[in-house]
């Protein structure tokens, strides 16, 4: 099965300061990828997900992230921290499971907090 | 109104009763998924259903039960509740599979077990 580890559960950045937010997936094939943001009290929103059609990928509210196979990573960022951007954010992989279904697993968090 | 609605929205319960957690999505998605919220876990999946009448474990299925009937509905029951299940439960639902499907989420319920 796959799997995604998410370093650093809280992660605090000064406003206007860049936002580096890290994942890395295990997989010995290109998975599904998707980045998820909590903000409290609600339900998880997609920020982005990655397409095989583009290692970069842009997001919503300024987000991007980009898909590096050599390290296996999906790192997501943003140039310019906001205080609206304080919430949670979650990594998540797409797993195929024995029946050929597809499952969302997903990586434990990172708490983004802005320092004004 | 169109989308994907948990009830109750809170829930407080006693050890040993059965509780049932309800999902409702208006998209006629064919995944739906239950996870649940907890504190350095992240979410975890519990049940998941590719389609009305079939489902599947996910990771964490011990001492949860899932039906789905109708394609729109998708409860989640715990047949005999007890307190580590206190916890946020998520539903979701997804059109297919693929790299271009994204699932949505219910806005949670949170459930206390005393």
């Amino acid at each position: 099965a796959q799997s995604v580890t998410q370093l650093g559960s809280h992660v605090s950045v000064s406003e206007g300061a860049l936002v580096l937010l890290r994942c890395n997936y295990s997989s010995s094939v290109p998975p599904y990828l998707f980045w998820y943001v909590q903000y409290p009290n609600q339900g998880l929103q997609l920020l982005l997900k990655y397409t095989s059609a583009a290692t970069l990928v842009k997001g919503i509210n300024g987000f991007e992230a980009e898909f590096k196979k050599s390290e296996t990573s999906f790192h997501l960022t943003k140039p310019s921290a906001h205080m609206s951007d304080a919430a949670e954010y979650f990594c998540a992989v797409s797993d195929l499971t024995n029946f050929g279904n597809e499952k969302l697993t997903f990586g434990t968090g990172t708490r983004l907090t802005i320092i004004p | 109104d169109a989308g994907i609605t948990q009830s109750p929205r809170y829930k407080i319960t006693e050890t040993g009763r059965q509780v049932t957690l309800m999902c409702h999505q208006t998209w006629s998605h064919s995944y739906m998924f239950w996870y649940r919220q907890d504190l350095g876990h992240g979410l975890r999946l519990i049940y998941y259903s590719a389609a009305a009448d079939i489902t599947d474990k996910g990771e964490v299925p011990d001492g949860y039960v899932v039906s789905r009937s109708k394609t729109e509905n998708f409860p989640l029951t715990l047949e005999s509740a007890t307190r580590s299940q206190t916890s946020v439960y998520f539903c979701a639902s997804r059109p297919g599979q693929g790299e271009n499907t994204e699932a949505f989420f219910g806005q949670g319920t949170r459930l206390t077990v005393v």
